[in-house]
């Protein structure tokens, strides 16, 4: 139980271009899901925070117009790249928060995005 | 605020060894804390979790880890590494902050197991 499904596994796309990732809780309500990048050889980086038909609460130096989060339901989360570059190219993790007795997170498999 | 600390980038043992990998945390709440592992192209996969129950938490395929209030440390042990257990290893801290539940990734330590 409490699977993650996360899509598209890889994307390459075009300089300028958006691309649009999705998350989703396959068998649980997920009210607060957290994005994350992560470079090469390196750790997860915190990203945003979304709750259900709230706003996305991101971190320090993340570019809320260039990384848009939607949470309009508890059973989908989505990370927009708008206006893609070169640099953006990364591996982007979600996350689900698991609450009651089997409080934790759960993964999503990632998506490898490649600019070009 | 909270942060994470893994002292150690990269760890090396041998086949049959113990493993230790250490992490330490920082937290303004009573923090909950987690493992995971993930392998070269694979996501993440959690190994054990402390949230304020027992201080020794056992987790998947032979790890243990001990939440020691007083070290603010939460360090990863195997008594006996298998070659399988070669991958990236995060500890991660979880904590209420101001409005949000926040988590956060420490560094990451390598493990490789020399056979």
């Amino acid at each position: 139980g409490a699977v993650v499904s996360q899509h598209p596994s890889r994307v390459i796309c075009k300089s300028g271009t958006s691309v649009k990732i999705e998350c989703r809780s396959l068998d649980f309500q997920a009210t607060t899901m957290f994005w994350y990048r992560q470079f090469p050889k390196q750790s997860l980086m915190l990203m945003a925070t979304s709750n259900e038909g709230s706003k996305a609460t991101y971190e320090q130096g993340v570019e809320k117009d260039k990384f848009l989060i939607n949470h309009a339901s508890l059973t989908l989360s989505t990370l927009t790249v708008t206006s893609a570059h070169p640099e953006d190219s990364s591996f982007y993790i979600c996350s689900a928060q698991l609450t009651g007795g089997n409080y934790g997170y759960t993964f999503g498999s990632g998506t490898r995005l490649t600019v070009v | 605020a909270q942060s994470v600390t893994q002292l150690d980038s990269h760890v090396s043992v041998s086949e049959g060894t113990p493993v230790l990998l250490r992490c330490n945390y920082s937290s303004s709440y009573s923090p909950s804390l987690f493992w995971y592992v993930q392998h070269p192209n694979k996501g993440l996969q959690l190994l054990l979790k402390y949230t304020s129950a027992a201080t020794l938490v056992k987790g998947i395929n032979g790890f243990e880890a001990e939440f020691k209030k007083s070290e603010t440390s939460f360090h990863l042990t195997k008594p006996s590494a298998h070659m399988s257990d070669a991958a990236e290893y995060f500890c991660v801290v979880s904590g209420w902050e101001t409005s949000y539940d926040k988590v956060i990734f420490g560094p990451g330590t390598s493990l490789s197991v020399i056979p």
